[in-house]
């Protein structure tokens, strides 16, 4: 089955600095690459996915860049603020699977003052 | 619209009790899943239906039962709890096909077994 590595597992920056967090996924197959924020006591809410016939995606201050040759998909945070402190999981999804998702082991982000 | 429900939020069994965590959904969602949450573990599957009368094994599912006998309910079962199982249970529902497969998220269970 599918097998996803998301590094790093804690990430500290400076307000105002970008934040990049990045997944390898094992299943050539697999087609559909969301992102999740968890906020501390909270649940998962998407904030941007990406499909694999798309290289890049970009909303905000957020984009989301998938390298299907390397099986690599990574977020990109710019300009980095207190809000965006929380947990951040990618997740791979392979065609006919609905939306059975293979999540990351997540990453713990801290938007430092 | 309440989006998922998830139901309780928090609880408490002694090992070998058994519990119902339950989940609906009012969004007419064809599938649904249960996944537990464990520190350094992300989200695992535990079991998922692609419609009512329709059920399979995620990545976990050994302790747990589902059935589906509606679209909008899928409840998770505990036969026997075991200290293992003490996590935090996340139900989640999505159109099938894409391209709307956004995956929405109930406010989770937190349940401790002793």
């Amino acid at each position: 089955g599918e097998n996803v590595e998301q590094h790093p597992s804690t990430l500290s920056v400076q307000e105002g600095d970008s934040a990049v967090i990045k997944c390898t996924y094992s299943d050539s197959a697999s087609n559909y690459f969301p992102w999740y924020k968890q906020e501390l006591g909270k649940r998962p809410q998407l904030i941007i996915d990406i499909r694999s016939n798309v290289g890049e995606k970009k909303d905000q201050r957020i984009a989301v860049t998938l390298n299907k040759t390397a099986k690599h998909f990574s977020l990109h945070i710019t300009e980095t603020q207190p809000e965006d402190s929380a947990v951040y999981f990618c997740a791979a999804s392979i065609p006919g699977g609905g939306n059975k998702l293979t999540f990351g082991t997540g990453t713990q982000l801290k938007v430092e003052l | 619209n309440a989006g998922v429900t998830q139901t309780p939020k928090f609880q408490v069994l002694k090992t070998g009790q058994s519990m119902t965590l339950q989940c609906a959904q009012d969004m007419n969602h064809e599938y649904m899943s249960w996944y537990r949450q464990d520190p350094g573990m992300g989200l695992r599957l535990i079991h998922y239906s692609v419609g009512a009368g329709i059920t399979d094994q995620g990545e976990v599912p050994n302790g747990y039962n589902v059935s589906r006998s509606t679209t909008e309910d899928f409840p998770l079962r505990l036969l026997s709890a075991a200290p293992s199982q003490t996590s935090v249970y996340f139900c989640a529902s999505s159109y099938q096909f894409t391209p709307r497969t956004e995956a929405f998220f109930g406010q989770g269970t937190r349940l401790t077994v002793v």
